[in-house]
């Protein structure tokens, strides 16, 4: 099993630039999740999905949008960089209380 | 390869009972230790270690970390069952140009009434 899978693995931005990281999971799981991990920081949840065309904020949602048109795939886009949005992305996909992550996406906007 | 072992996978205990759970690393290019509580949805970030020996304390958890036998515990004392969720470990690594998080599987505790 693939499990979560993000593309691409690294990213580096001009400030101002759009672009879409992508989230694909195989398990159908109806949980989905994007949060973005900072130096010295946790996990800060961006948006996450409960279901196919249902998404919400979390704790940082600005600056980012989510769509989720399949079960499968939770798209995260970046609308206009910013160096603040520098930092590494992880999806995750959940089922009950197990959380699966993806290897993350490290970002760089300059 | 990097790794982050979990043990054990699950564990069931009750109320009041205090719970070890443990987390061993390889990590080439070590950072830091975290500690997650996951339950329906996000995770909740308990603790970060960088220091062997220095014990983070948080209500009834606390967490160690030992370098130089890479690992570290995360301890729950007088457990009740609001602290049923999945545990994570994950370390960071800055192996070459990465940094990201390797994540151990979870250990899954439910504390029976």
């Amino acid at each position: 099993n693939a499990g979560v899978t993000q593309t691409p693995k690294f990213q580096v931005l001009k400030t101002g630039q759009s672009m879409t990281l992508q989230c694909a999971q195989d398990m159908n799981h109806e949980y989905m999740s994007w949060y973005r991990q900072d130096p010295g920081m946790g996990l800060r949840l961006i948006h996450y999905s409960v279901g196919a065309g249902i998404t919400d904020q979390g704790e940082v949602p600005n600056g980012y949008n989510v769509s989720r048109s399949t079960t499968e795939d939770f798209p995260l886009r970046l609308l206009s960089a910013a160096p603040s949005q520098t930092s590494v992305y992880f999806c995750a996909s959940s089922h009950d209380t197990e959380a699966f992550f993806g290897q993350g996406t490290r970002l760089t906007v300059v | 390869e990097d790794k982050v072992v979990q043990s054990p996978l699950s564990l069931v205990v009750h109320e009041g009972d205090t719970v070890t759970l443990n987390c061993s690393y390889e990590v080439t290019n070590f950072r830091s230790l975290l500690w997650y509580k996951q339950e329906k949805k996000a995770p909740t970030f308990l603790f970060m270690l960088t220091s062997s020996g220095i014990e983070k304390k948080s209500g009834r958890l606390s967490s160690i970390l030992d370098k130089k036998e890479l690992f570290s515990i995360l301890n729950i004392t007088a457990t009740q069952t609001g602290d049923s969720a999945i545990y994570l470990c994950a370390v960071e690594d800055y192996g070459g140009s990465q940094g990201n998080l390797i994540f151990g599987k979870g250990t899954k505790l439910s504390v029976k009434p």
